[in-house]
């Protein structure tokens, strides 16, 4: 089974500041591994994924992560955030080659975005 | 326009009171699947089907129901509601291939 923990619970930061949240996840098996954003009273909306290849990924909106695999981790950045990034950010998980394609979520982190 | 819609958006139901939760798509997916968002907990896989009249149990089934008898609607039954399902529910869709799961707005449940 997998897991995924999201190390903080609420994030605030100002405007144009960096935001950096952090994901790590345990499984015994290789993984996909995703981040969505869930803006307010909306659906959750893919910014990026890393299936394989380059452990830098670029996403929708300015956001990048970088994916560890010592680390078990998959922290999300964005250099400069903007009002408009006050949203709830999941990060998730997939088993690598499987026909089930549940994604294990975290618990989810708020960003609150400040002027 | 690729579309994920779910009926109701919002709905305060009482104790025991069957109710059906729709979700439909115009994509064509295979895959159909519904999670539970609750406070703390991200989300939870409920039940998930992999195409028609094919479903399956997933992390948290239990209380629900879901059928699957043609390829774009995938309902959600509650047959007998309890204030423990009290939670936001999505939809979510993908094809085979593509790894992005779609997921429909959204529907805030209230059992009282």
């Amino acid at each position: 089974a997998q897991s995924v923990t999201q190390l903080d619970s609420q994030v605030p930061v100002f405007e144009e500041a960096p935001v950096e949240l952090r994901c790590n996840y345990s499984s015994s098996v290789s993984v996909y591994l995703f981040w969505y954003v869930q803006y307010p009273n909306q659906g959750l909306q893919l910014l990026l994924k890393y299936l394989s290849g380059s452990t830098l990924v670029k996403g929708i909106n300015g956001f990048e992560a970088e994916f560890n695999k010592s680390q078990t981790s998959f922290h999300l950045r964005k250099p400069s955030v903007h009002i408009s990034d006050t949203a709830e950010y999941f990060c998730a998980v997939r088993k690598r080659g499987s026909n089930d394609y549940k994604l294990s979520f975290g618990a989810g982190t708020t960003v609150t975005v400040r002027a | 326009e690729a579309q994920v819609t779910q009926n109701p958006r919002y709905l305060i139901t009482v104790t025991g009171k069957k109710l059906t939760v729709t979700c439909s798509q115009n994509m064509n997916h295979e895959y159909m699947s519904w999670y539970r968002q609750d406070p703390g907990l991200g989300l939870r896989q409920i039940y998930y089907s992999m195409n028609v009249e094919v479903t399956d149990k997933g992390d948290v089934p239990e209380g629900y129901k879901v059928s699957r008898k043609e390829k774009r609607n995938f309902p959600l039954i509650l047959e007998s509601p309890s204030p423990n399902q009290t939670s936001l529910y999505f939809c979510a869709t993908r094809t085979g291939g593509n790894y992005e799961q779609y997921f429909g707005p959204g529907t805030r449940l209230t059992v009282t």
